[in-house]
């Protein structure tokens, strides 16, 4: 069993819509998490970091933990075509600042 | 890009040569990483550096070695390329103080 796992996708929405993206996690240690944005050929660039439980909100996206359920969400306001590309989530433990441990990414299109 | 740049871009090679892939950053950050990314499995660490000199190996290493004689260079080698070995390569970095860590463009492989 991966330690994080992710629905591949694709994910096809309407632009507009509001994107849940969501990846669940077996190991209780992971105290960071990321949410990456990767466009097709090229590397990925972070989105969202949050520590621990809670919320993070930035512009049209939202960042959510919930360590109880081992499971953490992205969300995407107002969607645009621009957003289409695979979004990885990240997470590591707080005794080893340099690991991190992907998900195997979701792919989003947004149809105008 | 955070000041990443990873050579070559491209590159096609025979099974059984050697090959070495050049990671250069000008951030002067401590920590280097060298991530390989398939299908179906994300993003996976092969080898990462926390100083010149300093290295560790990752989930996926066997088969690759890598050096770090300068901070800004991290370079991975492929002893003796097999077709298992074809992936898109990144190098990333990160600081001490930061937990997320910024990617270069990639480096394309095939192995034939």
């Amino acid at each position: 069993q991966k330690e994080v796992e992710q629905d591949p996708g694709p994910l096809s929405v309407p632009e507009g819509a509001i994107v849940s993206l969501n990846c669940t996690y077996s190991n209780s240690a992971f105290q960071y998490f990321m949410w990456y944005r990767q466009y097709s050929r090229k590397g990925p660039e972070l989105l969202m970091y949050t520590y621990s439980s809670g919320n993070k909100e930035d512009g049209r996206f939202t960042a959510q933990v919930d360590k109880s359920s081992k499971y953490i969400s992205l969300f995407i306001r107002d969607s645009q075509p621009s957003d289409s590309a695979t979004y990885l989530c990240a997470m590591k433990r707080e005794d080893s600042s340099y690991k991190l441990i992907f998900g195997s990414g979701t792919r989003l299109l947004v149809r105008p | 890009d955070a000041g990443i740049t990873q050579s070559p871009r491209h590159k096609v090679t025979e099974t059984g040569t050697p090959v070495t892939l050049r990671c250069h950053q000008t951030e002067n950050h401590r920590y280097m990483y060298w991530y390989r990314q398939d299908p179906g499995h994300g993003l996976r660490l092969i080898h990462y550096s926390y100083g010149v000199k300093d290295t560790d190996k990752g989930e996926v290493s066997d088969g690759y070695s890598v050096s770090r004689s300068k901070t800004e260079d991290f370079l991975l080698t492929l002893e003796s390329a097999t077709s298992s070995q074809t992936s898109v390569y990144f190098c990333a970095i990160s600081t001490q103080e930061d937990t997320e860590a910024f990617f270069g463009q990639g480096t394309r492989l095939t192995v034939v």
